[in-house]
């Protein structure tokens, strides 16, 4: 079975404060992929980022990092200096079994106050 | 180049009717997803089509079904429409990689209402 923790359901930050999401997954196979999904108030999930499990490397792009840790099955995702167009849900997700199925956290909805 | 796009954005329906949704995929796409999202709820998997077959299902009920076709768009189908049914329908499609979980582009969703 797969699961998608995201303990964090609300977090709210001053503009230019780094934040970091929490992601917890759990999958029994040994290849998955997870992800990072943006879903503005306009309802669209944007695609993020995408990881294989043999691929721990972390990942920076811009003012987005992502935190892969196999050994405590986290996939963590900071925002440094956040601005307001950053508010939005994010959600983690996971695919593992090689079936095409994407099992989705219930999201972490971020506010950055200007 | 178009994205998912998917319609009607916004419906409203009554308990017991039917309704269909439908989604074009991404140009260069051959297979489309379907999600349920309840309100403060991340999406759930409904289906999955390619090649004009469902090749996987989620917890769904039969009252939910789908449709793929030759050009690679899709419409869910949803039955006997019950209250808990009101949500946000998202398609998403990608293009089948075997063996590895691709990125799956998203409309922006239609929102139903069950009264």
């Amino acid at each position: 079975a797969q699961k998608v923790t995201q303990a964090q359901t609300e977090i709210s930050v001053v503009e230019k404060e780094d934040v970091t999401l929490d992601c917890v997954y759990e999958t029994r196979d040994t290849t998955y992929y997870l992800f990072w999904y943006k879903q503005p108030p306009s309802g669209e999930l944007v695609f993020l980022i995408r990881r294989n499990s043999f691929d721990e490397q972390n990942e920076i792009s811009g003012r987005y990092s992502w935190n892969f840790q196999k050994s405590t099955s986290s996939f963590n995702f900071t925002i440094t200096a956040s601005q307001v167009v950053d508010s939005a849900v994010y959600f983690c997700a996971l695919n593992s079994g090689g079936y095409q199925k994407v099992t989705f956290g219930t999201g972490t909805k971020l506010q950055v106050i200007p | 180049d178009a994205g998912v796009t998917q319609s009607p954005t916004h419906l409203i329906k009554t308990r017991g009717q039917q309704v269909t949704l439908r989604c074009s995929p991404k140009s260069g796409h051959d297979t489309v997803s379907w999600y349920q999202q309840a309100l403060g709820q991340g999406p759930q998997f409904i289906f999955q089509y390619y090649e004009e077959e469902e090749r996987q299902r989620g917890n769904f009920p039969d009252r939910f079904s789908g449709h793929q076709f030759p050009n690679y768009s899709s419409e869910l189908n949803v039955n006997a429409l019950l209250l808990g049914d009101s949500a946000l329908y998202l398609c998403a499609s990608s293009l089948l990689q075997r063996g590895e979980a691709g990125e799956l582009f998203f409309g922006e969703g239609s929102r139903l209402t069950v009264l």
